[in-house]
């Protein structure tokens, strides 16, 4: 069954510590992304990768960091830098550059 | 780079009414332009799309037209239903980077 897969669903974290959002993908496609939602503030890019070992800062990359090692995966780690980290995160894929999106379930992220 | 604007961030009809939302952009260098839905709790999906060579595009109750003159675009939902009420986001882009998403609209359409 092809698809994006992002774990976990839901998170909880204790201010200071670093957590890591797992997306994998089976499409094969090259692109991946990582989008935060906020009510009223639409989709926001945190980082995008158009190919394996290669990635660029979205519009809001500040306490985030990525990597993609693999084609099939992208993970979001969610440092301790970040102010604001409460929030639904969602990753996507697509088979070009501004291509048809692919999201993923999302994972929502809560800072106690 | 690109700044998205979208409106209405809320719309409100009535069952089998039209509802239209409205998008500009920045860039004229954006050539792909899609529409993603996301309904309460689920995953945004592509529902249309638009690219720079074609001025409008419809499919079923769905259009999107495009001015990039004004540079502004637009979509259309004809005769809306129960099940057409959802998030709307617009976006911008070119093929050769990223998209660029607007902030939204909820669309609530009443029986």
């Amino acid at each position: 069954d092809g698809g994006i897969t992002q774990s976990p669903k839901y998170l909880f974290r204790k201010e200071g510590q670093n957590v890591t959002l797992s997306c994998e993908q089976n499409l094969n496609h090259d692109a991946m992304y990582w989008y935060r939602q906020d009510p009223g503030q639409g989709l926001r890019l945190i980082y995008y990768s158009q190919i394996v070992n290669d990635f660029q800062k979205g519009d809001i990359a500040e306490g985030y960091s990525v990597s993609r090692e693999k084609k099939e995966s992208f993970p979001l780690t969610v440092t301790s830098a970040q102010k604001n980290p409460t929030a639904f995160y969602l990753c996507a894929s697509s088979p070009f550059a501004a291509g048809e999106l692919f999201f993923g379930e999302g994972s929502r992220l809560t800072v106690l | 780079g690109e700044n998205v604007e979208q409106h209405p961030s809320t719309l409100s009809v009535q069952e089998g009414d039209s509802a239209v939302i409205k998008c500009t952009y920045s860039d004229s260098a954006s050539n792909y332009f899609p529409w993603y839905k996301q309904e309460l709790g689920k995953r945004p999906q592509l529902i249309i799309d638009i690219r720079s060579n074609v001025g409008e595009k419809k499919d079923q109750r769905i259009a999107v037209t495009l001015n990039k003159t004004a540079k502004h675009f637009s979509l259309h939902i004809t005769e809306t239903q129960p099940e057409d009420s959802a998030v709307y986001f617009c976006a911008a882009g070119s093929t050769l980077g990223r998209l660029y998403f607007g902030r939204g609209t909820q669309l609530t359409v009443w029986p």
